[in-house]
C-alpha cells in the first residue's frame, strides 16, 4: 500500500511562474515531512520539511504547506527557475521512527 | 565530510551472479537505509540499520537480499542470486536522529 502518493508524475511550468507539487498520505501516525530534489545521476538531496505542529515553512524561494486535516502537503516554488527542474520527491516518518516514506515523485520542468 | 559514499556507481551482471553494493555513511550518523528506486514504486526502503543493528528489514523483497552492517562505517547490500527484475538504482543514506537525511548517489544495477 502506497501510504505517500504523488498523484502528477510530471508537471511543466513557465520560467518565473510559481511551480505547486501536491502529495497526500494515508498514515496519520506521520509527524514529518520532507521534499527531496533529485537531478539524474545524484541522490535525492533535502530541500524543505515541516513538522506537523504547523502549517507552513517556508525557505526563500520555497514554502510548504501541510493540511493535516486533508492528509495533504505542498510544495510551492515561487519563482521557478530552470535549474529548478528535476524529480520532487514527498517523504513522511512516524514519531520516534526514523524510516522515511517515500512518495513515486513528480518530474517538474520549468519551461524557459 | 564527504557525505554518503557508495560504490560501485555502475554495476553489470550476469543473471545468476553475486552481487554486492558498498555505503561508507557519514562519520557521526548512527542510522544507515537502503532504498532502491523504481520506476513503478518510486524510492521504496528496503531495510535500515540504527547503531548498526537491523531495526527494520520489512523492505527487502525476498532472501536473495541481504544486507550487514559490520561496524559504524560501512554497510553492504547482496543479491544471491541476481535476476533481471532486480534491476535498478540502490540508494544507501544515513542520518544522526536529527532532521534530515542525506543520500549517497547511488549504485545502478544492471542485471542481464
Amino acid at each position: 500500500d502506497q501510504q505517500v502518493k504523488q498523484n502528477s508524475p510530471s508537471l511543466s511550468v513557465q520560467e518565473g511562474r510559481i511551480s505547486i507539487l501536491n502529495c497526500d498520505y494515508t498514515n496519520s501516525m506521520f509527524d514529518y515531512f520532507l521534499w527531496y530534489k533529485k537531478y539524474p545521476a545524484e541522490g535525492p538531496t533535502f530541500l524543505i520539511s515541516i513538522s506537523s505542529i504547523k502549517d507552513k515553512n517556508e525557505d526563500g524561494r520555497f514554502t510548504v504547506f501541510l493540511n493535516k486535516s486533508a492528509k495533504h502537503l505542498s510544495l510551492h516554488i515561487v519563482p521557478s527557475q530552470p535549474g529548478d527542474s528535476a524529480v520532487y520527491f514527498c517523504a513522511a516518518k512516524n514519531f520516534g521512527n526514523e524510516k522515511l516514506t517515500f512518495g513515486t515523485g513528480t518530474r517538474l520542468t520549468i519551461i524557459p | 565530510d564527504a557525505g554518503v559514499i557508495q560504490s560501485p556507481r555502475h554495476e553489470v551482471t550476469e543473471m545468476g551472479q553475486e552481487v554486492t553494493l558498498r555505503c561508507k555513511p557519514i562519520s557521526g550518523h548512527n542510522s544507515l537505509f537502503w532504498y532502491r528506486q523504481t520506476m513503478m514504486r518510486g524510492l521504496e526502503l528496503l531495510i535500515y540499520f540504527n547503531n548498526n543493528v537491523p531495526i527494520d528489514d520489512s523492505g527487502m523483497p525476498e532472501d536473495r537480499f541481504s544486507a550487514k552492517m559490520p561496524n559504524a562505517s560501512f554497510s553492504t547490500l547482496k543479491i544471491q542470486p541476481s535476476e533481471p527484475r532486480d534491476s535498478a538504482v540502490y540508494f544507501c543514506a544515513s542520518s544522526s536522529g536529527a532532521s534530515s537525511w542525506t543520500f549517497g548517489s547511488g549504485t545502478r544495477l544492471t542485471v542481464v
